[in-house]
């Protein structure tokens, strides 16, 4: 199955600013979601991205299956988007379970 | 439409003790997942269900940990006796037929003292 790498594993970014969050895949990959754990533990789907890119508000992924990595964008970041952001993919081809990275740990500051 | 629900949110035991969780997934969703996510790692699989069977338990430490998955709909994880290192957030999830497209529920937190 596959191997999820996540960069960088910590981020600190002034309210306002712009970040972009990487995913690493060791295969290829389909269907890659990406996910933000809020405060409470709770994981918040934010793109389903079989590949292509996707956007929503401030946010937006690009997947590029061939070459095994996906981005994740936020721009004008706020306060509210502080928490641990999470790219999976399917383990292997098919309905097979998400393989998960470690994350990636935004702090914004007002 | 309602979300993955899960009970409950938190959990306090002492060791040797026994656990359990309880998921409801989204309607019709067959696919059902349990997680467990240790402090600072992401989720890893337990358990995967379609309808009523199990499809992948291949990472449940089966010594100690149960699920079942009565009737295709909401599910249980047991654990029996539980230990330190189960210490942890236990996470359900489900997605709809073939798609890998998985929604989580809130999660339960779970400390073993």
């Amino acid at each position: 199955g596959i191997q999820v790498e996540q960069s960088p594993p910590d981020l600190i970014l002034q309210e306002g600013a712009n970040s972009t969050l990487r995913c690493n895949f060791s295969d290829s990959v389909n269907n890659l979601q990406w996910f933000h754990q809020n405060p409470w533990g709770q994981l918040i789907n934010l793109f389903y991205i079989p590949s292509g890119t996707k956007q929503n508000g401030r946010l937006s992924a690009t997947t590029v299956a061939t070459e095994r990595y996906s981005l994740l964008y936020i721009s004008s970041s706020q306060t509210t988007d502080s928490g641990v952001y999470f790219c999976a993919g399917p383990r292997n081809s098919g309905n097979t379970p998400l393989v998960f990275g470690k994350g990636t740990r935004l702090s914004v500051i007002a | 439409e309602a979300g993955v629900a899960q009970s409950p949110r938190y959990k306090i035991i002492e060791k040797r003790q026994s656990v359990a969780f309880w998921c409801n997934p989204i309607s019709g969703h067959a696919t059902l997942y349990w997680y467990q996510q240790i402090l600072g790692q992401g989720p890893k699989l337990l358990i995967q269900f379609q309808n009523n069977g199990v499809v992948d338990d291949s990472q449940l430490p089966k010594d100690r940990f149960s699920a079942e998955r009565l009737k295709g709909v909401d599910s249980t994880l047991k654990i029996q006796p539980a230990k330190l290192e189960d210490s942890a957030v236990y996470l359900c999830a489900s997605s709809y037929g073939g798609s890998t497209e998985a929604f989580f529920g809130q999660g339960t937190r779970l400390t073993v003292v």
